[in-house]
């Protein structure tokens, strides 16, 4: 119940396309959605965060939609371009609990 | 402002040996924690704090301990060293008000051997 399963594991997208990568999680006490980055070398950052209280949250080219229903959420990113290729780790945790349980990770490339 | 720093960022250890990973932040932040990263297999926790002296074990404690005899450093100590510890380990703060960034060093590649 404290997994979160991320998908696809990796993903190659042309420069302006739209990448999407997606999380689903099965623990309903989740209460905060964070995104992480993390380029090769370094350790993750935070991108993006929501909570299940709303269902799309911009900032910037990143746009996380949130589907509570079926407890799922996913990252999108506009105009995507080479800087954008990263590791991106979705995320979930508990207040209180102050323990961030992480995805697979989803390894994204942005080719020129 | 130097943030959480993680020492060594490489090692080598053959099998059986022991070493200390080192993390100190500068944030004043009570809560620490300690993830593995595996290539495909996301981030783990391994140990966590939420003081000085204060530490919990997270999913996957074996092999490992921690200590936290004051707020800015958190150690994790590997006794005997096997392959299967061969990872990146990533330490992190976070002040502990929900919705605010943990902040993560820049990770220690550790091979054992």
């Amino acid at each position: 119940q404290q997994q979160v399963k991320q998908s696809p594991q990796s993903l190659i997208v042309q420069k302006g396309g739209i990448p999407i990568i997606n999380c689903a999680y099965e623990n309903t006490a989740f209460d905060y959605f964070p995104w992480y980055q993390q380029f090769p070398g370094k350790g993750p950052a935070l991108l993006i965060a929501i909570r299940p209280d709303v269902s799309e949250k911009k900032e910037g080219r990143f746009t996380i939609s949130f589907n509570k229903s079926a407890k799922q959420f996913s990252l999108h990113i506009m105009d995507s371009q080479p800087g954008d290729s990263a590791t991106y780790f979705c995320a979930a945790s508990i207040q209180g609990a102050q323990k961030l349980v992480f995805g697979q990770g989803t390894r994204l490339t942005i080719n020129p | 402002n130097a943030g959480v720093t993680q020492t060594p960022k490489f090692r080598i250890l053959k099998i059986g040996q022991s070493m200390t990973l080192q993390c100190t932040q500068d944030m004043n932040h009570n809560y620490m924690y300690w993830y593995r990263q595996d290539p495909g297999m996301g981030l783990k926790l391994i140990y966590y704090s939420v003081g000085a002296g204060i530490t919990d074990k997270g999913e996957v404690p074996n092999g490992y301990n921690v200590s936290r005899s004051t707020t800015e450093d958190f150690p994790l100590r590997l006794e005997l060293a096997a392959p299967s510890q061969t990872s990146v380990y990533f330490c992190a703060s976070f002040r502990g008000i929900q919705g605010t960034e943990a902040f993560f060093g820049q990770g220690t590649r550790l091979t054992v051997v």
